[in-house]
C-alpha cells in the first residue's frame, strides 16, 4: 500500500466544472509534487512544493492551480479544463526538496474531461 | 490526442529467468538515478536508487548498474516472477534539485 493517498481515484468532469484533487502524506516529507501521465507515457512534472511554498511550475496552464495548505496536504484545483487534460494525475513526496531524494508516489486520480 | 501506434518497448521473460531492463540517459551532469515499477492502475513504485559515485547497488532480487562512460543504466531482476510484470521507468536528477526526468519506460511481461 502506498503511503501517499490521493482522492478521488476517478473523476469525470465537464469543461465548465470546478473540481479539486487531493493528496495527503504522513511521512513528514517536506517536498510534494504533482505529475501528469498520459497513457503509455512517463510521468511529466507539473509543480513542486518545497516547505509548503511553490518552487517549480513547469509552465502549466493557469486552469491548473496548486495549493499546499500544510506540510501533509497538497491540492490541485481544476477549472475550465480541456479534453486533452484527461490523464492520470499523480502526487508524490520526498523527504526533502534536494537532489538524491527518492520521490514516493500515490496511485493517482484518473481524470476524464467530457 | 494520443500518438497513433505508440508502443512501449516490451521485454518478455520466462518465469524464473533473470531480466535485464536497460535505460540510456543523455545528461552527463545527472548524478542520481531511480528505477520505478508501475503496475496497471497504480502509481510508480520506488524499487532502487543509485548515486553517480557508485557503479552497482543491490537490493532484494534487484541490482542496478550504472555506466557513466556510456551514460547507461540497467536494472537486473533475479528469478523473475509473474508479480514482476509491469512497466519499468528509469528516472534521473538532471540538475535542478527535486526535478526528476523519466525515461520512456519498458514493459516487462513474465510468461509461465
Amino acid at each position: 500500500d502506498t503511503e501517499v493517498t490521493q482522492t478521488p481515484k476517478h473523476l469525470v468532469m465537464g469543461m465548465t466544472n470546478k473540481k479539486s484533487l487531493k493528496c495527503e502524506q504522513h511521512m513528514g516529507h517536506r517536498a510534494m509534487y504533482w505529475y501528469k501521465q498520459k497513457a503509455k507515457k512517463p510521468p511529466e512534472l507539473m509543480f513542486v512544493y518545497s516547505y509548503e511554498k511553490l518552487s517549480i511550475n513547469e509552465s502549466v496552464p493557469s486552469r491548473f492551480s496548486p495549493e499546499c495548505p500544510n506540510s501533509s496536504l497538497l491540492n490541485l484545483h481544476l477549472h475550465a479544463l480541456q479534453p486533452e487534460d484527461s490523464a492520470l494525475y499523480l502526487c508524490a513526496s520526498s523527504q526533502a526538496p534536494a537532489r538524491n531524494q527518492p520521490q514516493h508516489f500515490g496511485d493517482g486520480t484518473r481524470l476524464s474531461i467530457l | 490526442g494520443e500518438s497513433v501506434g505508440l508502443h512501449l518497448p516490451t521485454l518478455s521473460v520466462q518465469e524464473g529467468d533473470n531480466s535485464i531492463i536497460n535505460c540510456a540517459y543523455s545528461n552527463s551532469a545527472s548524478d542520481y538515478f531511480i528505477w520505478y515499477k508501475q503496475e496497471s492502475g497504480k502509481g510508480p513504485q520506488f524499487i532502487i536508487d543509485i548515486r553517480s559515485n557508485m557503479d552497482k547497488r543491490q537490493g532484494q532480487r534487484v541490482t542496478v548498474l550504472l555506466n557513466k562512460t556510456v551514460k547507461h543504466l540497467s536494472l537486473q531482476i533475479a528469478a523473475t516472477q509473474p508479480g514482476d510484470s509491469a512497466v519499468y521507468f528509469c528516472a534521473e536528477n538532471t540538475g535542478t534539485a527535486s526535478k526528476l526526468t523519466f525515461g520512456t519506460g519498458t514493459r516487462l511481461q513474465v510468461t509461465l
